[in-house]
C-alpha cells in the first residue's frame, strides 16, 4: 500500500515548455486534489475531482489542466509553463471517515522550477 | 476573504518552552472540520489532528494539545516542552460540509506558522 505517489519529485522547465505531473493513489478513494504551495501562501487548491470522470476548478486554476484518467490517477498538465508556476505541487486523495467529513492523504510533493 | 488565518508567521522558542500556535477560521457552515498539519524541513505534510464542529472538547496527545472554541472561531495548537524536532511549518486548515456539489474533502489552508525551536 503506497498511499499517494507523485512523479517526478523534481523538475526544471524553461518558460513555454509543457509537462504533466502524475499522481496515483491505491486506496480506492473517490476524491483527488491538486494543490500548490508557495512561500508564505500556504496550500491553494488548483483543481479537484470528486469522482472518476469529473473535475472542477479550485482557487488558482489558470494555466493548468487536469485529467482524471481513472479512479487511481489524476494528472496535472502545464501547457506552457511560466515562472509564476514555480512552486511545490501536492496531490491528495480523500475518503469519508466515521465521524463524518473526509480525511485527506497527501503525496510527497513535486518541486517545479520554471526558468 | 481568507477562511483560515494564522497571524503568526514565525515563532522562535528555546527547547522546553511551551508554545501556542493560533488559528482563526471563518465559515457560514454549521458543519465543518478543522485540521492541523506539520511540514518538517523534508517537505512532506504530516497529519496531526482532525476535529469536527460538533465536538468542542479539547484534545491532548502527548505533548500536543488543541483548544477549539466556536465562540471565537479559533482552533489553537499548543506544544508543551518543545523540542528541536518540533521545528517545522504548521498549517491549520478547514473543510466545509455545506458546499453543495463540491467535495467535502477540499481544504482551505492558512498561510502557516514557521516554528523554530532552539537547543
Amino acid at each position: 500500500n503506497a498511499g499517494v505517489t507523485q512523479t517526478p519529485k523534481f523538475q526544471v522547465l524553461k518558460t513555454g515548455q509543457s509537462m504533466t505531473l502524475q499522481c496515483a493513489q491505491d486506496m480506492n478513494h473517490n476524491s483527488m486534489y491538486w494543490y500548490r504551495q508557495d512561500p508564505g501562501m500556504g496550500l491553494r487548491l488548483i483543481y479537484y475531482s470528486a469522482s472518476e470522470g469529473t473535475t472542477d476548478k479550485g482557487e488558482v486554476p489558470n494555466g493548468y489542466n487536469v485529467s482524471r484518467l481513472n479512479k487511481r490517477e489524476f494528472s496535472l498538465r502545464l501547457e506552457s509553463a511560466a515562472p509564476s508556476q514555480t512552486s511545490v505541487y501536492f496531490c491528495a486523495s480523500s475518503v469519508l471517515v466515521g465521524q463524518g467529513g473526509e480525511e485527506q492523504y497527501f503525496g510527497p510533493g513535486t518541486r517545479l522550477t520554471v526558468t | 476573504a481568507q477562511k483560515v488565518t494564522q497571524a503568526q508567521t514565525e515563532i522562535s522558542v528555546v527547547e522546553k518552552e511551551d508554545v501556542t500556535l493560533d488559528c482563526v477560521y471563518e465559515t457560514r457552515d454549521t458543519t465543518y472540520y478543522l485540521f492541523w498539519y506539520k511540514q518538517p524541513p523534508s517537505g512532506e505534510l504530516v497529519f496531526l489532528i482532525r476535529r469536527n464542529s460538533f465536538d468542542e472538547q479539547n484534545e491532548i496527545s502527548g505533548r500536543y494539545s488543541w483548544n477549539f472554541q466556536k465562540s471565537t472561531s479559533s482552533f489553537n495548537f499548543t506544544i508543551t516542552a518543545s523540542q528541536v524536532v518540533d521545528s517545522a511549518v504548521y498549517f491549520c486548515a478547514l473543510s466545509e460540509a455545506g458546499n453543495r456539489g463540491s467535495t467535502l474533502g477540499r481544504l482551505y489552508f492558512g498561510r502557516g506558522t514557521q516554528l523554530t525551536v532552539w537547543p
